[in-house]
């Protein structure tokens, strides 16, 4: 079975622009979670949607939303980009809350 | 800040020896898991442990679990070039059932 799908895989956005990244989950996953990684601060959990409620939330500011549709595909927007967003941000997607995540191969964001 | 601190920081071994990574952990939870991660790739599910399990086994892979030392550890045996690639333990929270993840392990597995 396919497995989880983010676009796009690299991006490279200007200071103060807005950007939307966007996971496909694996086919019956309901749970989608997304995930800042960088090199000085490691894996930050971002959020968690299930069945298009955001269940968890991690400790970033505003600027990081988040939703989930019917189809369990979700979407990150992070607005007025800052030069400390550049990041790899990873979805995972699960049957169930807290266990077994599939993680997609991530977006690559470079802010300049 | 992270739940999960992991020990060593970073491993390097010879093909064929085994390999351990240790994890402590702050709250209590449900279960344990680790990921093992290629060079900034996704990451991949390698095993799970509940609360409740004190060891378990996946191929050459072990786990163990100490909930009274908030504390676990990952055994690869026999280890690969192809093992090469950072480890990192997760806890699910507890009630939160938010997945959160150690600082990682950086394990070089020689030729």
């Amino acid at each position: 079975k396919a497995g989880v799908t983010q676009t796009p895989r690299y991006l490279i956005k200007t200071r103060g622009q807005q950007v939307t990244l966007s996971c496909s989950p694996i086919s019956g996953h309901r749970s989608v979670s997304w995930y800042q990684q960088t090199p000085g601060q490691g894996l930050q959990f971002l959020f968690e949607y299930f069945s298009e409620t955001q269940r968890n939330k991690g400790n970033f500011p505003g600027r990081f939303s988040g939703r989930q549709f019917s189809n369990s595909r979700s979407e990150m927007n992070v607005s007025t980009l800052e030069l400390g967003d550049s990041a790899l941000y990873l979805c995972a997607s699960s049957l169930r809350m807290g266990e077994g995540y599939t993680f997609g191969s991530g977006t690559r964001l470079t802010v300049v | 800040s992270q739940q999960g601190e992991e020990d060593p920081q970073a491993l390097s071994i010879q093909e064929g020896e085994n390999a351990t990574m240790n994890c402590s952990y702050k709250t209590s939870i449900n279960n344990l898991q680790w990921y093992r991660q290629n060079s900034g790739r996704g990451l991949v599910h390698l095993i799970l442990i509940r609360s409740n399990e004190r060891e378990k086994h996946s191929g050459r892979l072990r786990v163990t679990l100490d909930t009274s030392k908030k504390s676990s550890s990952l055994l690869i045996t026999a280890s690969r070039a192809a093992d090469t690639a950072s480890y990192f333990c997760a806890t699910d929270g507890g009630a939160t059932n938010k997945l959160i993840f150690g600082t990682g392990t950086l394990l070089a597995v020689q030729p």
